[in-house]
């Protein structure tokens, strides 16, 4: 158990909705991370916030949003959802995420999002 | 860009000896992870290099030569619960502490 919390464990939904994943960082870690697995693409990041405040970004698409709040818990929302977007969705945390202050990452059980 | 390169599946013996390569190219390397992940399951850490060398950690080693843009992970005595993914990533320097990940190699140990 890496310390990282996500929820939900699983979700269904239908093509052209709105979901939000939700992610609890471990206990004083300030980073967070979203990464997108799929079958065909591997562990593709996708965003990252440090104590509040956006710090890197990837591939994440403008149908894709996330923030951290003051509690450092962290939502990602995806939106008018697409069949290609079915993956594993992984949060992970670490203690700073400074550029040039590598910190290991810790990833949460992820959330498996199936869109029908 | 970033491109890393892993063999996609291995397969080994219970008991022996493998070893997992990782080549990369990249601008701005700042230090090189290795996961594991089980089917299905988060990944978790196993080493994390960014000196040139070994680093042994009990039945796992990890090497890293910069120069080369090469690693490898080294597992002895197998044991069948080591099938698994093995995930190599960068850590590039510049913006945040993201990783890029390669696509994982899938191991599988056999009696």
């Amino acid at each position: 158990d890496s310390g990282v919390t996500q929820t939900p464990k699983h979700l269904i939904t239908a093509t052209g909705q709105r979901v939000t994943l939700r992610c609890s960082p471990r206990s004083g870690d300030l980073s967070v991370y979203w990464y997108q697995q799929s079958l065909d693409q591997g562990l593709q990041f996708l965003i990252q916030y440090y104590n509040g405040e956006e710090r890197a970004k990837g591939n994440i698409l403008e149908r894709f949003s996330a923030q951290q709040f003051p509690d450092l818990h962290s939502e990602l929302n995806l939106s008018s959802l697409e069949l290609g977007d079915s993956a594993l969705y992984f949060c992970a945390s670490s203690a700073q995420g400074f550029a040039g202050i590598t910190d290991t990452q810790y990833f949460g059980p992820g959330t498996r999002l199936t869109v029908l | 860009g970033q491109n890393i390169d892993q063999p996609t599946e291995m397969t080994a013996t219970e008991g022996a000896i493998v070893q997992i390569n990782c080549t990369y190219q990249t601008s701005g390397f700042n230090g090189l992870f290795w996961y594991q992940q089980h089917a299905g399951e988060a990944p978790t850490f196993l080493s994390y290099n960014v000196l040139d060398g070994l680093e042994e950690k009990g039945r796992f080693s990890s090497f890293l030569s910069r120069s080369k843009g090469y690693s490898y992970l080294l597992l002895k005595e197998l044991q069948m619960k080591d099938s698994a993914s093995y995930l190599c990533a960068v850590d590039i320097m510049g913006g945040g502490n993201k990783l890029t990940f390669g696509t994982g190699t899938q191991l599988k140990v056999e009696l």
